[in-house]
């Protein structure tokens, strides 16, 4: 079935720092959402991206789709204390369903 | 217009013991899915319900199960609690477009159950 895997698991900062977390999927996607849950909060929806190398920005975070479809990243640029959260990937395939990345989850040092 | 909803919010169980949670969808929507979440093991999926029937099944026990009513409100059942069952289980709704499985839609996430197997 399809799988899709999230690195690195843990990932700790600096404020001010910049942060990765990288997706990857066995198989070709249709799309990818992104999400975010902040600590003892539940997944918030952040992004969908659908087309081969879309890249999309909201303010400091930066989403990007691979040309094969079957990779993806988020990136935050000068990582604030608001960003901590642990961060999922969500990839869906066509006839299949959403299948979700383990996240990573990222602290923020002020 | 109202977010997703999950009652109750903890439950303390013993083991063998079953646990029935609830969950009301944002209204309109239609697809419902139920996700158990331990540390370390991320967003497991249990079972998504599209107008009262199950569309896809995760790769968990019969002990597991579901159901999802004409108002689309969902049940996830529990039956003979093991320890290993302890975690959040959280609830998903999205606005499904007819049964198109060529694209999926955004999931709003309830604020989840925490169950804890004593």
């Amino acid at each position: 079935g399809q799988q899709v895997m999230q690195i690195p698991q843990y990932q700790h900062v600096q404020e001010g720092e910049d942060f990765t977390t990288y997706c990857n999927s066995s198989t070709t996607l249709s799309n990818i959402q992104w999400y975010k849950q902040r600590p003892g909060g539940h997944p918030v929806f952040l992004i969908q991206l659908v087309k081969s190398g879309e890249v999309k920005k909201q303010k400091r975070l930066t989403f990007q789709f691979g040309e094969a479809k079957k990779n993806s990243s988020l990136h935050i640029t000068a990582t604030q204390t608001t960003d901590v959260g642990t961060y999922f990937c969500a990839g869906y395939s066509s006839g299949s369903r959403l299948t979700f990345g383990e996240g990573t989850q990222l602290t923020v040092n002020p | 217009k109202a977010g997703v909803t999950q009652t109750p919010r903890y439950l303390i169980k013993t083991r063998g013991q079953q646990v029935t949670l609830s969950c009301s969808p944002i209204s309109g929507h239609r697809s419902v899915s139920w996700y158990q979440q331990t540390p370390g093991q991320g967003l497991q999926f249990l079972f998504e319900y599209f107008s009262e029937t199950q569309r896809n099944k995760g790769n968990f026990p019969g002990r597991f199960s579901g159901r999802q009513f004409s108002n689309s409100r969902s049940e996830m059942n529990v039956s003979t609690l093991e320890l290993g069952d302890s975690a959040l289980y959280l609830c998903a709704s999205s606005w499904r477009r007819g049964q198109n499985l060529a694209s999926t839609d955004t999931q709003y996430f309830g604020p989840g159950t925490r169950l804890t197997v004593l």
